[in-house]
């Protein structure tokens, strides 16, 4: 049974700082690994999605790393800003079109 | 692209009643997610469709939860009854079926229960 773990569970930054979520899994037999947020009382949006010959992904100020032999994955968030300010999810998807989220990590980006 | 719809958005009922949730994914996506999320915790996948057939409901609570997706479209959720542990965000999400493997998921904005 797949599991994935999010460290750390809450994070809090100085707006400016570079930042790195870590995303780590436990069957390494996956399609792919999406990096989601979450804003209070929201859905969750889609920010990259890397697939399981890829290293990494990257869009705008947001780089997701891959390493699937390993099972790890990192979101790097450069010059954090308020508005970054959330929950950020992984899931990876594995076999049966299964997604399996983490318990993701809070995010709150300071002034 | 009109998103993930979802109704609705709130609901307070008290246990033992009875509520469902409306989906509606975004047009042309065959699979069809229901997912529950406790504050504090990642989604759990509770159903999958593809198209109207039953994928994967191994995490369903079958004996008060229920859902269907009639003509491979719309999707309903209901829960009877409600208990205490049902309060959570009940979130619907839909992919394309075609080269499922390399496709993102699309999430609703979600269905917030409170049961009191």
């Amino acid at each position: 049974k797949q599991e994935v773990t999010q460290i750390p569970a809450a994070l809090s930054v100085p707006e400016g700082e570079n930042l790195v979520l870590n995303c780590s899994f436990t069957d390494s037999a996956i399609y792919n690994l999406q990096w989601f947020r979450q804003d209070p009382g929201k859905g969750l949006t889609s920010l990259l999605l890397i697939q399981s010959s890829q290293r990494e992904q990257t869009s705008g100020r947001l780089n997701a790393s891959l390493d699937k032999s390993s099972g790890r994955s990192t979101l790097y968030i450069a010059a954090s800003q308020p508005g970054d300010s959330a929950t950020y999810l992984c899931a990876v998807r594995g076999g049966g079109n299964k997604l399996t989220f983490g318990t993701g990590t809070q995010l709150k980006v300071e002034l | 692209e009109a998103g993930v719809a979802q109704s609705p958005r709130y609901k307070i009922i008290e246990k033992r009643q009875s509520v469902a949730f409306w989906c509606n994914p975004i047009s042309g996506h065959a699979t069809l997610y229901w997912y529950q999320q406790i504050l504090g915790q990642g989604p759990k996948l509770l159903i999958q469709f593809q198209n109207n057939g039953v994928v994967d409901d191994s995490q369903l609570p079958k004996d008060r939860f229920s859902a269907e997706r009639l003509k491979g479209v719309d999707s309903t959720l209901k829960i009877q009854p409600a208990k205490l542990e049902d309060s959570a965000v009940y979130l619907c999400a839909s992919s394309l079926d075609r080269a499922w493997q390399s496709n993102t998921i699309y999430f609703g904005e979600g269905s917030w229960l409170t049961v009191v």
